[in-house]
C-alpha cells in the first residue's frame, strides 16, 4: 500500500483552467502539507494542515486553496492556472507538527500551456 | 532569517569511491537538520536527521552526516558509492518560527559514474 498517494501523477491544462490535485494517506499521521518544487528542483512548502486545521499558509496567491476534508486527506485546488504554476507539486505527512518524519508522495507534475 | 545552502548543483564520483555532500546552514537556535534524497520520479525519502545529542548521526543506506556547530555545516556522506545511490539530494533545516516548517536546499544531483 502506497503511504501517500497524489493524483493525477501528471497534469496538463491550459491557462485559465480552474484544477484540483487530491491527496490521501493512510499513515494514520495528523499534519499534511502542500510543497511546490519548480524546474531548479527548488522545494518550497505551501500550506500545512495539522488535524485539519491551516497551520502553515506560505506567501502562496489567493488562486491556491487547500481543502482538508478530514486527516488522512489534503486536496489542491487551483484557480485561473497560470503558465508560472508550473511545476512538481508534492504532498507529504507526518506525526505532529514537525516534518522530522515526512512522508512525502510521489509528486504531481503540473505542466500549464 | 533561516536559509540552506548546498554550494554544490552537482556531483560525480565514481562507484566505489567515497562521497560527501556540502550543506551549511543559517539559524539563530539549535536547528533541526535533515538530509532527504530524491529518486527520479519519485518523491523525497528521510535519509536521517539530526535533532540534539551526538552530532554523528547514522542514516539509512549507509549514509552518515555530521553536524558541526562552530562551521554551521551538516554534511553527508558515504564510504562507498553505490550506482543505485545517483539522485538529487536535499539538505533541509526545520524553523519553529510561525508554524514549524521545513526549509530545503537546492539540491545537489550525484551521478555515479563506472
Amino acid at each position: 500500500d502506497t503511504a501517500v498517494s497524489q493524483t493525477p501523477k501528471y497534469l496538463v491544462t491550459q491557462m485559465g483552467n480552474d484544477k484540483s490535485i487530491k491527496c490521501e494517506q493512510n499513515l494514520g499521521h495528523d499534519t499534511m502539507y502542500w510543497y511546490k518544487q519548480d524546474s531548479k528542483k527548488f522545494l518550497k512548502i505551501m500550506f500545512s494542515y495539522n488535524n485539519k486545521e491551516l497551520i502553515i499558509n506560505e506567501t502562496v496567491p489567493n488562486r491556491f486553496s487547500p481543502k482538508s476534508p478530514d486527516k488522512a486527506h489534503l486536496n489542491l485546488h487551483i484557480n485561473s492556472l497560470e503558465l508560472g504554476d508550473s511545476a512538481v507539486y508534492f504532498c507529504a505527512s507526518s506525526q505532529g507538527t514537525r516534518t522530522d518524519v515526512a512522508f512525502f508522495g510521489q509528486g504531481t507534475r503540473l505542466t500549464v500551456v | 532569517a533561516q536559509s540552506v545552502t548546498q554550494p554544490d548543483i552537482h556531483i560525480t564520483v565514481s562507484e566505489g569511491a567515497s562521497l560527501e555532500l556540502r550543506c551549511n546552514y543559517s539559524y539563530g537556535a539549535t536547528p533541526y537538520l535533515f538530509w532527504y534524497v530524491q529518486s527520479p520520479g519519485q518523491g523525497l525519502q528521510l535519509l536521517l536527521k539530526y535533532f540534539s545529542g551526538d552530532t554523528l548521526v547514522q542514516g539509512i543506506k549507509g549514509f552518515e552526516a555530521e553536524f558541526k556547530r562552530s562551521q554551521s555545516s551538516f554534511n553527508l556522506r558515504k564510504p562507498s558509492v553505490h550506482w543505485s545511490d545517483a539522485a538529487e539530494y536535499f539538505c533541509a533545516v526545520g524553523a519553529s518560527a510561525g508554524g514549524f516548517k521545513t526549509i530545503f536546499g537546492a539540491g545537489t544531483r550525484l551521478f555515479v559514474k563506472a
